[in-house]
Order: structure tokens, then C-alpha cells, then sequence
């Protein structure tokens, strides 16, 4: 039973154009929605974070979008650029992030 | 600041083998987080250390055990080694009462097992 997923393996965008990542969870007991982003050979880094109160959190190109009756997330990535391409995980948690459930994944690449 | 260090880097093993990796967390941080990365899959929580105290475990069997020393960094143990423990192992620090993502990972080791 996995309580987050990421649907999409992959995705491909082109330079400049929107990226848009999405995640599903099903228990509504989490207090924290966060994305890491991983290059090959290197840890999960931390990108943004949601709290489960809100609805939107912008940090400079990246906004996360937090849907609680539909259990959905979304990742906004504007403008697009080639240094972005990475594998992009979506995790939830309580208030102990240390603790966290991840998804497995999606693979964004930017074209120039 | 050092950053959150992992060894050995790479490391491989026999079924029926015990394994231990190691971790150095990141200066000033007193919490490790264990995680085993599967190929093509996200991390899955293993256990929490904070002051050399498990606080906390995911869905994994008691032949996966940990230890934190007083420096705070930590260790994994793997007894009795199965194939399906084949995987990358990430450890996370963090300062407990920080904010929510102040969660820093390591490289990763990467297991194999035959």
C-alpha cells in the first residue's frame, strides 16, 4: 500500500516552457508535503515544502500547488532550464520530517 | 560546515553476510535518518536516531539495527544478508525543533548483494 505516488516516470520539456510534477497521497494525516530533487551519484536535496494548511508556497521558479479533498499535489517549475533535469521526489510527513514517506520518483529533462 | 558523509561508498556482499555502514552527520545535528533506496524507487524509511535513542521505525525486520554515539553520527547493521537488501542506503541528519525540511542527505551507499 504506498501512501504516496508519483504516476508519471518521466517527463520531457523543453527549455523556457512550464514543467508541472505531480504527486498523490492517501493518508490525510500528513502535516508536510515536501520535494527533494536528486542528481545521479548525489543525496535527495531539498527543494520546497508545503504545509498541510496551505494551499500554495512559492519559492522563486518553484511553486508548489497542495490540493487536500482531491489528496493531489503539484510541482511548478518556470521556467524550465536544462540544469533542472534530475529525478524529482515528492515525500509527506508528520512534523518529524526525518520521518519521511517519498514517492518513487520522476525523471525530468529539459531540452535546450 | 561539513555536510552529511557516507562510507563506504560502494560495498558488496554475500547472502547470509552481516554489513555495517557508516555516517557522519552534519555538524551541529543530533538526529539521523536511515533510508534504503531500492533501483527505481523512492527512499523508504528505515529508523530514526535522536540521542543515541531509536525514535522511530518503518516497516523493515529486526536484522536491520542501528547504533548513534555521542558525536552523533551513526551506523547501520544488515544481518543475515538476502539478495532483495541490494540497494542504495541514504542517511539524513537534522537538528530536532528546526524547521520541517531542514533535512540534510548523504551520498548514499550502494549495496550489493549476491
Amino acid at each position: 500500500d504506498q501512501q504516496v505516488k508519483q504516476n508519471s516516470p518521466s517527463l520531457s520539456v523543453q527549455e523556457g516552457r512550464i514543467s508541472i510534477l505531480n504527486c498523490d497521497y492517501t493518508n490525510s494525516m500528513f502535516d508536510y508535503f515536501l520535494w527533494y530533487k536528486k542528481y545521479p551519484a548525489e543525496g535527495p536535496t531539498f527543494l520546497i515544502s508545503i504545509s498541510s494548511i496551505k494551499d500554495k508556497n512559492e519559492d522563486g521558479r518553484f511553486t508548489v500547488f497542495l490540493n487536500k479533498s482531491a489528496k493531489h499535489l503539484s510541482l511548478h517549475i518556470v521556467p524550465s532550464q536544462p540544469g533542472d533535469s534530475a529525478v524529482y521526489f515528492c515525500a509527506a510527513s508528520g512534523t518529524n520530517a526525518g520521518k519521511s514517506t517519498f514517492g518513487d520518483g520522476t525523471t525530468l529533462t529539459v531540452k535546450p | 560546515e561539513t555536510g552529511v558523509t557516507q562510507s563506504p561508498t560502494h560495498l558488496i556482499k554475500t547472502r547470509g553476510q552481516q554489513v555495517t555502514l557508516r555516517c557522519s552527520s552534519q555538524s551541529g545535528h543530533n538526529t539521523v535518518s536511515w533510508y534504503q533506496q531500492a533501483l527505481g524507487q523512492g527512499p523508504q524509511f528505515i529508523f530514526q536516531y535522536y540521542r543515541e535513542e531509536e525514535n522511530g521505525r518503518g516497516n523493515f525486520p529486526p536484522r536491520f539495527s542501528g547504533l548513534q554515539f555521542p558525536n552523533y553520527s551513526s551506523e547501520l547493521n544488515v544481518n543475515a544478508l538476502e539478495l532483495d537488501d541490494s540497494a542504495l542506503y541514504l542517511c539524513a541528519s537534522s537538528l530536532a525543533g528546526l524547521a520541517v525540511h531542514e533535512q540534510y542527505f548523504g551520498p548514499g551507499t550502494r549495496l550489493t548483494v549476491t
